[in-house]
């Protein structure tokens, strides 16, 4: 399968643990996104990298949030002291032509 | 106003109808647009992307009014296969992708 993948599929922690997880973009694609999903609203930016670049960061990317992406390849979004309001899925998605994101699976994150 | 509006749904339809779905959008600067399908608890799969021209692929037909700030998708002979949700995205100038809440359609045999 040469899509988009991530890892782990699904993450059930503690509050006030840290969480990270992965995103494998589609080789070829020089720009990764992350998004996340709440039940019932469609998926929200959170940032985005061309190459190892990391471009633009949304407002909901609060400093407990951090993402990487050290080679230009795959990617890291790290949660520190995670909240139960950070109970999500979390997309990521990558392109090469503008715009044209293809979405990976999810990483499904639930905050006990 | 949402960045990205859309009919809130749910539609029921049964197999053979033709539904339509609506969007507008609030940022007149926005540069792309497309259609997403995201089936239950699954990821958003590129349906297909709108052009001002309108553009067709099979039994599903996009529009794009940007004057009225209007995106709409016409599904002809509907499947039970289209049951989803249809999710109206919207693509600024630094690539970042703005999504409509989504439309629940099931098509019902």
């Amino acid at each position: 399968d040469t899509g988009v993948s991530q890892n782990p599929r699904h993450k059930i922690t503690k509050r006030g643990q840290n969480v990270t997880f992965r995103c494998d973009p589609i080789s070829e694609h020089n720009r990764l996104y992350w998004y996340r999903q709440t039940l019932g609203q469609g998926p929200e930016f959170l940032t985005y990298f061309q190459n190892e670049a990391q471009l633009e960061k949304s407002r909901l990317l609060s400093d407990r949030f951090s993402a990487e992406r050290p080679k230009g390849s795959f990617s890291t979004l790290e949660i520190q002291r995670t909240e139960q309001g950070d109970s999500a899925m979390y997309l990521c998605a990558s392109s090469l032509i503008a715009d044209e994101q293809y979405f990976g699976p999810g990483t499904r994150l639930t905050v006990t | 106003r949402k960045e990205v509006e859309q009919d809130p749904g749910p539609f029921n339809v049964p197999e053979g109808a033709t539904v339509a779905f609506n969007c507008t959008y609030s940022n007149s600067a926005s540069q792309s647009f497309f259609w997403y399908r995201q089936d239950c608890r699954k990821e958003p799969k590129l349906l297909m992307s709108v052009y001002s021209s309108g553009n067709e692929d099979g039994r599903f037909t996009a529009q794009l009014n940007r004057a009225s700030q209007y995106i709409s998708l016409l599904i002809r002979d509907s499947k039970l296969s289209d049951s989803a949700t249809y999710l109206c995205v919207v693509g600024g100038s630094n690539y970042k992708l703005t999504f409509g809440k989504g439309t629940l359609l099931t098509v019902n045999p």
